[in-house]
């Protein structure tokens, strides 16, 4: 089935740094989904991306729909502490609506 | 901002016993979907719902799995008879079209004995 890989799987940084995490298919997606998860609660949508090549901002995140459409990448600007948690890129599978998830990037702020 | 409730947020059952977790979509929302995450691990399909039936499942949800919309706010989700590996969060998700992304509740974390 389709899989999503999302590098790195977690990564430690100094509040007020810039991150930038991806999101890798071996097949074509046709929409991508990137949502941030925090300790026991349920995945919340940050973006949604449509067509190949679109950039898409919300606040001090940035993602874009790569142009072979098996890819994406999520950009945070000056991150603050509340950013960490996991980061979850996802896309429905095959045209259909159940969505594939990657197995997430955590990311850690440190004060 | 309107969201997916779900109750209860933690449910204790022992294994072999019915479990019946439920959520309350967005109100416009006409697509319903259910989800687990097994703790550590990535978030799962299990089953989506249009129009009153199935749309598609997944392997894992098998016969002991059921869903339901018995009245026009809830939906549920019946495992019939837990298993020890049925422990994981199941979260509950709505979309309000076919395409349109989907909004996740807070989950029910379910604890098999």
């Amino acid at each position: 089935g389709q899989q999503l890989n999302q590098s790195p799987q977690s990564m430690f940084i100094q509040e007020g740094e810039d991150v930038s995490m991806n999101c890798t298919s071996s097949s074509i997606f046709n929409t991508w989904l990137w949502y941030k998860q925090d300790p026991g609660e349920g995945p919340v949508l940050l973006i949604a991306l449509y067509k190949a090549g679109e950039l898409t901002s919300n606040g001090r995140l940035t993602a874009q729909f790569g142009i072979t459409r098996k890819d994406s990448f999520l950009n945070i600007s000056a991150s603050i502490p509340s950013d960490v948690g996991i980061y979850f890129c996802a896309g429905p599978t095959s045209g259909n609506t159940p969505l594939v998830f990657g197995k997430g990037t955590r990311l850690s702020v440190i004060a | 901002e309107p969201e997916v409730t779900q109750t209860p947020s933690h449910q204790v059952t022992q294994m072999g016993q019915e479990v019946i977790l439920r959520c309350v979509p967005i109100s416009n929302h006409l697509y319903f979907y259910w989800y687990r995450q097994i703790l550590g691990q990535k978030v799962e399909f299990l089953v989506s719902f249009y129009n009153n039936e199935i749309s598609e499942k997944s392997e894992i949800f098998d016969d002991q799995f059921s869903v339901e919309r018995p009245d026009g706010s809830n939906f549920t989700l019946k495992i019939r008879s837990t298993k020890l590996e049925d422990s994981a969060m199941y979260f509950c998700a709505s979309s309000e079209r076919v395409y349109q992304p989907q909004h996740f509740g807070d989950g029910t974390r379910l604890s098999i004995l």
